[in-house]
């Protein structure tokens, strides 16, 4: 099993241009989630799929969208990125909604 | 607002000696995880603590749950270079939603 896996691991952007992260997991889990690590800040959730077919904010929502496509997928993207949203991006997944399990994160730099 | 409030932010010591890491909140928490987090990589579950007053222990560290579930250590016997890493608390209130530490940054030299 690959537990969480994301693409892309690194990414640089140039301020307003879009992209997308994709998020799969393997582990059959029902939740998922976005975070974002930035020093000092610990993690804080953008967005989460508590099922498939459901998505809700978290704490900073602004700036992103995501889309569950199906229970294995959660995508998260960046409409007109800005340097604010340079940062590690963490996807995770859960069976109980509590412990989860991260990918190995995707790290973004917005010039 | 940071509700979970990690202590210290960065602990630097010699292989061999104790420490202990605190993770203190106003709040109660239904559950509280630890995680470690290695350089270029995400967080890994270590432990989940439930019911006030518990005491897990893993090898050499003992994870135990405030009475009043508002707090939470981590105490690490022996520490050992593998210990190396970022060790975060996270405090569940509901169900889907986790309040994360910003962290304690562990170095153990050799």
């Amino acid at each position: 099993n690959a537990g969480v896996t994301q693409t892309p691991k690194f990414q640089v952007l140039k301020t307003g241009q879009s992209m997308t992260l994709q998020c799969a997991q393997d582990m059959n889990h029902n939740s998922m989630y976005w975070y974002r690590q930035d020093p000092g800040m610990g993690l804080r959730l953008i967005y989460y799929s508590a099922s498939e077919g459901t998505t809700d904010k978290g704490e900073v929502p602004n700036g992103y969208n995501v889309s569950r496509l199906n229970k294995r997928e959660f995508s998260l993207r960046l409409e007109s990125a800005a340097p604010s949203q340079t940062s590690v991006y963490f996807c995770a997944s859960s069976w109980t909604g509590v412990e989860q399990y991260f990918g190995p994160g995707t790290r973004l730099t917005v010039t | 607002t940071q509700l979970l409030e990690q202590s210290p932010q960065f602990l630097s010591i010699q292989e061999g000696e104790n420490l202990t890491v605190y993770c203190n909140s106003s709040s109660v928490f239904s559950s509280l995880q630890w995680y470690r987090q290695e350089p270029g990589e995400g967080p890994v579950l270590l432990v989940t603590v439930v019911t006030g007053g518990e005491v897990k222990k893993l090898k050499r560290l003992t994870f135990q749950f405030g009475d009043a579930r508002k707090d939470s250590s981590l105490h690490i016997t022996a520490a050992q270079p593998g210990d190396t890493g970022l060790y975060l608390c996270a405090g569940a209130r509901s169900n889907y939603q986790l309040i994360w530490g910003a962290g304690t940054k562990l170095i153990i030299k050799p």
